[in-house]
């Protein structure tokens, strides 16, 4: 199975400031079928951005996606207090669904 | 809109099986599927598995192949996930979510299940 590792585990920023997530899968991610969550505490993930680089309805623009192969980021432009959040990349290219373990994103 | 409600919490002993259920609303049930995903305690996301809801199609990860179970009926668009021989560290939310072969776009509000003798 592709294993996706996320870095950092754990990102520590102020608002305004721009936050970088990574995801690295093991294994090409055919048609960078790559998607992005945000997880509030207490709440469901919620979709943030598929295919690498797509936003999903109602995100704003503050979140985009890039990559492709084996490599992908996600980054927030100006961040927000409520930003707040655990972020998770999937891979949903190959057969099993993986996750990758999450970057906490704390706002100082 | 498009809504996913599940089934209540449950408390199971080890060794017992444990059905969650997962009610959709708000688009054609048929045009779509459902996978299942669990979160332990403080963990991170797990997939369980996908049904589709046309035909019943399933798909399960060699992990849990011979343990889970996904159903469905398009009577009422409910689909069931059902886990045997529950082991304390089966103890999680589970949530049920849908798919077409792509992202997890909404989300159900998760059911947690505690393994607990």
């Amino acid at each position: 199975e592709i294993v996706l590792t996320q870095s950092p585990g754990t990102l520590s920023l102020s608002p305004g400031e721009r936050a970088t997530l990574s995801c690295r899968a093991t294994e090409i991610v055919t048609t960078n079928y790559l998607a992005w969550y945000q997880q509030k505490p207490g709440q469901a993930p919620r979709l943030l951005i598929y295919g690498a680089s797509t936003r999903a309805t109602g995100i704003p623009d503050r979140f985009s996606g890039i990559g492709s192969g084996t490599d992908f980021t996600l980054t927030i432009s100006s961040l927000e207090p409520e930003d707040l959040a655990v972020y998770y990349c999937h891979q949903y290219s190959t057969s099993p669904d993986t996750f990758g373990q999450g970057t906490k994103l704390e706002i100082k | 809109q498009v809504q996913l409600l599940q089934s209540g919490a449950e408390v199971k002993k080890p060794g017992a099986s444990v059905k969650v259920s997962c009610k959709a609303s708000g688009y054609t049930f048929r045009n779509y599927g459902i996978s299942w995903v669990r979160q332990a305690p403080g963990q991170g996301l797990e997939w369980m598995g996908w049904i589709a809801a046309y035909n019943g199609n399933t798909n399960y990860p060699q992990k849990f192949q011979g343990r889970v179970t996904m159903t469905r009926d398009t009577s009422t668009s409910i689909v069931y996930m059902e886990l045997r021989g529950l082991r304390s560290d089966d103890t999680a939310v589970y949530y049920c979510v849908r798919s077409l072969a792509g992202p997890f776009d909404y989300w159900g509000q998760g059911t947690l299940v505690t393994v607990s003798s």
